[in-house]
């Protein structure tokens, strides 16, 4: 069984569309995270939750709206798509908030054409 | 601003040799972790080292932490093809997340 499960693993849309991105975790963890990881390989976090609350908002464009329905659930998703925003995105999750091993998904290669 | 900061950058050894990278981080810390990430794929946790700690083993890495410079390094040990990998730091001292830098890409030459 995958511990954190994302899909899609790939999605290639045009700009201005809306889109999705689902993730799951089976591990039992109360906190869940979002990272986007450019081309230069950087690791920036987007949102976190901790038992459903969000926690963590750096500075991520409004377009970008995660959903945490339940604890092991948290969905991202994207309005009016643009180019800059083509990138891997990474679930995460972690038994508390940071300072503890997280798991991460596979990602989902995102392509804005 | 990145709490953890990797160098170098990139690393290519032969197979056998050792490897050895680096982590800086700004802040006090509770714990650093080292993570690997396979390309394509998420992240790994590889070791976590508490504040507490001055060397800590797993299985071929070792890891050290030098808290008065706020470093810590990474040595994996007769290094193999399959290691080729980006290696991450995070210093655990952030609530809500795990903070890494641009990460040391290793290359092992079989």
């Amino acid at each position: 069984d995958t511990a954190v499960s994302q899909t899609p693993k790939y999605l290639v849309t045009q700009m201005g569309n809306d889109k999705s991105i689902k993730c799951e975790q089976n591990l039992g963890h109360d906190t869940m995270y979002w990272y986007k990881q450019d081309s230069k390989k950087f690791l920036k976090i987007m949102f976190s939750y901790n038992n459903k609350e969000l926690i963590i908002n750096e500075t991520v464009p409004n377009r970008f709206s995660p959903k945490s329905p339940d604890k092991a659930h948290l969905n991202l998703h994207i309005n009016s798509l643009e180019l800059g925003d083509s990138a891997v995105y990474f679930c995460a999750s972690s038994q508390g908030a940071g300072g503890t091993e997280a798991f991460f998904g596979q990602g989902t290669r995102l392509t804005v054409v | 601003s990145q709490q953890g900061e990797e160098d170098p950058q990139a690393l290519s050894i032969q197979e056998g040799e050792n490897a050895t990278m680096n982590c800086s981080y700004k802040t006090s810390i509770n714990n650093l972790q080292w993570y690997r990430q396979n390309s394509g794929r998420g992240l790994v946790h590889l070791i976590l080292i508490r504040s507490n700690e001055r060397e800590k083993h797993s299985g071929r890495l070792r890891v050290t932490l030098d808290t008065s410079k706020k470093s810590s390094s990474l040595l994996i040990t007769a290094s193999r093809a399959a290691d080729t990998a980006s290696y991450f730091c995070d210093g655990g001292t952030s609530y809500g997340k795990l903070t890494f830098g641009q990460g040391t890409i290793l290359t092992v030459h079989p």
